[in-house]
């Protein structure tokens, strides 16, 4: 079974730094998808970013990057210029066409930004 | 991005009721989900339907059913609530129909409380 690990339970970061999520993933697949979600607090989960493992570039979204390393089965955030906002939960998230793209998340990490 | 809906985003019962949480998308989309957060934010697939008159138990057991009738609406029910429901309820949906990407979007949540 797949599985999903972000090591990091709690993050801290100053307003304006740049601070970086890990995840790592086990699978036997060649073709998958990567996900980043961010849960604020009481609040909706919303879609930070998606990789397809098939692609080598890795993908950005405004202040949000990624470092997809395939061969090493590493996945991770990079949030540039943190915002106040951004304080929240984060998971990491796996599926695959062999699980019916099911979400295989992590226990996430909690992401505080100091101002 | 979908649009996709919960109610009630609250809920307060005693032992024993009826409930059912409502979850409908607008957009389309052939697959939903639905998950059980617990106290420690861990998410767990509880249930889960490709499309109409499609649905499956997910990974972790629950006492709840479902019912998929209509593409948009999905709702979930406990016959007889108990204080070990109280909980966090997030629907999800996907379209995955026609080769989109696997990305699932998340309603508000329902929080259960079971007294």
């Amino acid at each position: 079974a797949q599985t999903v690990t972000q090591s990091q339970p709690e993050m801290s970061v100053q307003e304006a730094e740049t601070v970086t999520l890990s995840c790592t993933y086990d699978t036997s697949e060649s073709d998958y998808y990567l996900f980043w979600y961010k849960q604020p607090p009481s609040r909706q989960m919303i879609l930070v970013i998606r990789q397809e493992a098939y692609k080598q570039q890795n993908a950005t979204e405004n202040r949000f990057s990624v470092n997809f390393q395939k061969a090493a089965k590493s996945f991770s955030l990079k949030i540039s210029d943190s915002q106040l906002g951004d304080a929240a939960m984060y998971f990491c998230a796996y599926t695959e066409e062999g699980s019916n793209y099911k979400l295989t998340f992590g226990k996430g990490t909690l992401l505080t930004v100091n101002p | 991005e979908a649009d996709i809906y919960q109610t009630p985003r609250y809920l307060v019962i005693g032992t024993g009721k009826k409930i059912t949480l409502e979850c409908s998308q607008t957009m389309g989309h052939d697959k939903m989900y639905w998950y059980q957060q617990d106290p420690g934010m861990e998410l767990h697939l509880i249930h889960y339907s490709y499309g109409v008159n499609s649905t499956e138990k997910g990974d972790l057991s629950s006492e709840s059913t479902v019912s998929r009738i209509r593409t948009e609406h999905f709702p979930l029910t406990l016959e007889s609530a108990r204080p070990s429901h109280t909980s966090q309820y997030l629907c999800a949906s996907a379209r995955l129909a026609g080769g989109h990407s696997p990305t699932q979007y998340f309603g508000p949540g329902t929080r259960l409380t079971v007294l």
